[in-house]
């Protein structure tokens, strides 16, 4: 089962940034952190992914902490088309393979208002 | 691209009759994964593929459930008999390197109703 903890629920004005969290603890060396988001009703889309250093794409940034315990997806500038579920996920390695799949949770409901 | 692509997207079905379930990943794409929704348990991985061959079938929930992927561009997700308590939505993924990478691409669902 997945292994992160998030906020059931967040909301943030347009235009502001979204600051959502996410807790692993239990992360180990060899994993990585990855944020997808699902808008109603449509499949879950990958918005970005993290060994240790800070990453940055067009879509979003994610902050992970030094001992990689807990991270932080930032979205710069909210619009109400990020209304959407953010799930945190943590990879993990099939026992006696390479092969890796993801977990998960119950993610956070992040609501933009206008 | 046309990206991952299911059918049917809605299927409604009486209890006790067979349902199949079909995905055509993204052409190049290498592993295949399907996922099932519900809102009493989330996002459930079921079973997921690589190169054709399954990889870990501990997802799928009991013996009325099986899934195939006769070539790299298609799979099915076969429930024989349904019941109620499979209606859910049922996501297909696709990766195109072995999917340990984590970007999943999925397809819109295909949203079961077993009355």
């Amino acid at each position: 089962d997945a292994k992160t903890t998030q906020p059931t629920s967040m909301d943030c004005a347009e235009g502001r940034a979204a600051n959502l969290p996410c807790n692993h603890s239990t992360i180990s060396g060899n994993e990585y952190v990855y944020w997808y988001r699902q808008i109603h009703s449509q499949g879950p889309q990958y918005i970005i992914h993290g060994l240790k250093n800070n990453e940055t794409n067009e879509m979003a940034s994610l902050i992970i902490t030094e001992d990689r315990k807990s991270s932080t997806l930032i979205l710069p500038h909210a619009t109400l088309r990020d209304t959407a579920v953010y799930y945190c996920i943590v990879r993990v390695l099939d026992r006696g393979s390479t092969l890796g799949r993801l977990y998960f949770g119950r993610g956070t409901q992040l609501t933009v208002w206008p | 691209d046309a990206g991952v692509i299911q059918s049917p997207r809605h299927e409604v079905t009486e209890m006790g009759q067979e349902v199949t379930l079909r995905c055509k990943p993204i052409s190049g794409h290498n592993s295949l994964f399907w996922y099932r929704q519900t809102m009493m348990r989330g996002l459930e991985l079921l079973i997921y593929f690589n190169n054709n061959v399954p990889i870990d079938d501990s997802g799928m929930p009991e013996d009325r459930f099986s899934a195939k992927m006769p070539n790299a561009s298609f799979s099915t997700l076969k429930i024989q008999p349904s019941e109620p308590r499979d209606s859910a939505v049922y996501f297909c993924a696709s990766t195109q390197r072995g999917g340990f990478t984590g970007e999943l691409f999925f397809g819109e669902g295909s949203r079961l109703t077993v009355l």
